[in-house]
């Protein structure tokens, strides 16, 4: 079955310092695999794309990572901000799909 | 440009009601798609339309249709409302199936 698997379920650090999401996932075929941003009350909003060739992409502060081989991928967030409060999703495209982690909820404190 | 509209934003409804939540977008998307959210739970696909004409069944498409008349509208409609169903629905699209999607800003559906 395919499926996506994000950790840690949810993590508060203090603003200016930086962090690690992970995502595991089982999916086949693997197309590509995105990372999302979930303010709350609003929808997800796409952050960055990877292909299976690809194995780091970043956008501003955020720096993804894929390990196609052990189906793993993290998403860095550098110098966090107050914004940065909000959900991470992971999703994977096997096809014309998409397979969504359950995310995980990030609170960043002054 | 608005991109992707739902409509309403929040609803409390009755069991046993029928709801539409409506969806618009007006990107020139091909595929649409429906998820709700439940807490604790990745979105989870109820129907999707890779192009206007066509719909299809997601994971959890039991107790909702979809219509997709013409390519901006996306209509969900819940034949007879239950308590299980209340949930966050968001409505999104993309430009061919399986490429980045665009969502909207989500239904808060409460049924009572």
């Amino acid at each position: 079955k395919n499926q996506v698997e994000q950790s840690p379920q949810s993590l508060i650090i203090l603003e200016g310092k930086n962090c690690t999401l992970q995502c595991n996932y089982t999916v086949s075929p693997f197309s590509n695999l995105r990372w999302y941003k979930q303010d709350t009350g609003r929808g997800p909003v796409s952050l960055t794309i990877m292909t299976f060739s690809e194995n780091t992409k970043s956008n501003g502060r955020y720096t993804a990572t894929l390990d196609a081989d052990t189906k793993q991928s993290s998403l860095h967030i550098t110098a966090s901000q107050l914004s940065d409060s909000a959900s991470y999703i992971c999703v994977v495209t096997p096809g014309q799909n998409f397979v969504f982690g359950p995310g995980t909820r990030l609170s960043v404190l002054p | 440009i608005a991109g992707i509209t739902q409509a309403p934003t929040s609803q409390i409804l009755a069991a046993g009601r029928r709801m539409t939540l409506r969806c618009t977008q007006d990107m020139r998307h091909n595929a649409m798609y429906w998820y709700r959210q439940d807490l604790g739970l990745g979105l989870r696909l109820i129907h999707y339309s890779n192009t206007a004409g066509t719909t299809g069944k997601g994971e959890v498409p039991d107790g909702y249709s979809v219509s997709r008349a013409n390519t901006d509208d996306f209509p969900l409609t819940l034949a007879s409302a239950v308590p299980s169903q209340t949930s966050v629905y968001f409505c999104a699209s993309s430009v061919e199936p399986g490429t980045e999607a665009f969502f909207g800003q989500g239904t808060r559906l409460t049924v009572v």
